[in-house]
């Protein structure tokens, strides 16, 4: 069966430190993979995708970057954080189907940027 | 484009009773649609979806939904709300997008509250 592993759980950082957060996936091959972040009462917002090693897609102008260096691995990093970067990031994975894409959440990371 | 409306961003019941949560959605294609459910500081675990198929869904721990396409609609609902249904709900719709790939839009979600 497949999972999604994050770490770290929670981090706290002072502003203008740099950020790394990882996220793994094991049981499939080749899935799309999503950073998603969650600030307190405004939903989810999709911060980057990936359909393959070495392919990012950012939905939203920021702070962060992602890379994927291995195909089941996906990395979210900042060189300098900002009070506007703490919140609640998930890491997703889907696979394609006909018609439809299901996604599978890992259980988050909460950061605090002080 | 595709959009999600949530209609209560927070419902109250009381353990025993009914459960609705409203959703209403915009989609230029035949959609699909979710429901997941977040516990505080946890990830989204998929409640149901909706892919084209019958209309009423059943998902797990008693939760069901029907699209109704004449109403771009796609309550959730539950006959008896228990304790452990204390979560916040997003609705999710997936749709083509302009670049050919499938992406999801989330709503703001509901917080469900049940007491006791």
């Amino acid at each position: 069966s497949q999972t999604i592993h994050q770490w770290p759980a929670t981090l706290v950082q002072p502003v203008g430190s740099p950020l790394s957060l990882e996220c793994t996936v094991e049981g499939t091959s080749n899935p799309n993979l999503y950073w998603y972040r969650q600030a307190a009462g405004r939903g989810l917002q999709l911060l980057f995708y990936s359909v393959g090693i070495g392919q990012i897609s950012s939905e939203v102008p920021q702070n962060l970057s992602a890379s994927r260096p291995q195909d089941r691995q996906f990395i979210l990093s900042s060189k300098k954080l900002l009070l506007s970067d703490s919140g609640f990031y998930l890491c997703a994975w889907s696979v394609w189907t006909s018609d439809y894409n299901e996604q599978f959440f890992g259980p988050g990371t909460r950061l605090t940027v002080l | 484009a595709q959009s999600v409306t949530q209609l209560d961003s927070h419902v109250s019941v009381s353990e025993g009773t009914p459960v609705l949560l409203r959703c209403n959605y915009s989609s230029s294609y035949s959609p699909s649609l979710f429901w997941y459910v977040q516990h505080p500081n946890k990830g989204l675990q998929l409640l149901l979806k909706y892919t084209s198929a019958a209309t009423l869904v059943k998902g797990i721990n008693g939760f069901e939904a029907e699209f109704k396409k004449s109403e771009t609609s796609f309550h959730l609902t539950k006959p008896s709300a228990h304790m452990s249904d204390a979560a916040e709900y997003f609705c999710v719709v997936s749709d083509l997008s302009g670049a050919g790939s499938y992406q999801l839009t989330f709503g703001k979600g509901t917080k469900l509250s049940v007491i006791p």
